[in-house]
């Protein structure tokens, strides 16, 4: 079984730029995460989708990010414009509901020049 | 939120050694995960456990939920179990959604 698969892997721009990552998740995993993780800390949830539905953006700044997941599937992250506070990792993970086991992709470094 | 605390920050054990990593966390939970990041930064979960006991391989969990608690043993370490580990709480009061700790960083030496 494919796991969640996720582009670009690194990506540098300067700020003000926009930039967009994209996630595949597994197969059949209904509930799909963005995470934010600085270097140093552990991952910090930015948006949640159940199926292609938002179920919690609480923590996502929204004036400068977005992210969509139509039909249900793919899921696309972007931000703009970008700031050199969002150099982070953004890992993408799956699971078959919100209270099950999560699985992560290999992640997008940002680098914010 | 849920407040979740991990320790020690760090760890260095000889190939070998036999380790445990605990997790402290303020509120009740029914989600708990424990993870692995590899060095080339890729997260892999390890265990399930809101509560009771696991085992695979090498590696065991045992999380006491009502004493808000979570252990992670690590047996005859080798040098690919060094990384960040990762434990991760989900409750009520954060509407489920996992919250990760700080890390326990691991570096075996052989």
């Amino acid at each position: 079984e494919a796991g969640v698969a996720q582009s670009p892997r690194y990506k540098i721009i300067e700020k003000r730029q926009s930039v967009a990552f994209w996630c595949n998740p597994i197969s059949g995993h209904a509930t799909l995460y963005w995470y934010q993780q600085i270097l140093g800390q552990g991952p910090k949830l930015l948006i949640q989708f159940q199926n292609n539905g938002v179920v919690d953006d609480s923590q996502l700044p929204k004036d400068r990010f977005s992210a969509e997941r139509l039909k249900g599937v793919d899921s696309t992250l972007k931000i703009q414009p970008a700031k050199l506070e969002d150099s982070a990792v953004y890992l993408c993970a799956s699971s078959t509901n919100s209270r099950e086991t999560q699985y992560f992709g290999p992640g997008t470094r940002l680098l914010v020049l | 939120g849920i407040q979740v605390e991990q320790s020690p920050p760090d760890l260095i054990l000889q190939e070998g050694a036999n380790s445990t990593l605990r997790c402290n966390f303020s509120d009740s939970v029914n989600n708990l995960q424990w993870f692995h990041q590899n060095p080339w930064g890729q997260l892999i979960n390890l265990f399930y456990i809101p509560s009771g006991t696991k085992q695979n391989g090498r590696l065991s969990a045992t999380t006491v939920a009502t004493e808000r608690y979570s252990l992670l043993y690590i047996s005859s370490s080798q040098t690919t179990d060094s990384g960040v580990y990762f434990c991760a709480v989900g409750g009520v009061s954060n509407d489920y959604k996992l919250s990760f700790g700080a890390g326990t960083t691991v570096t075996v030496r052989a």
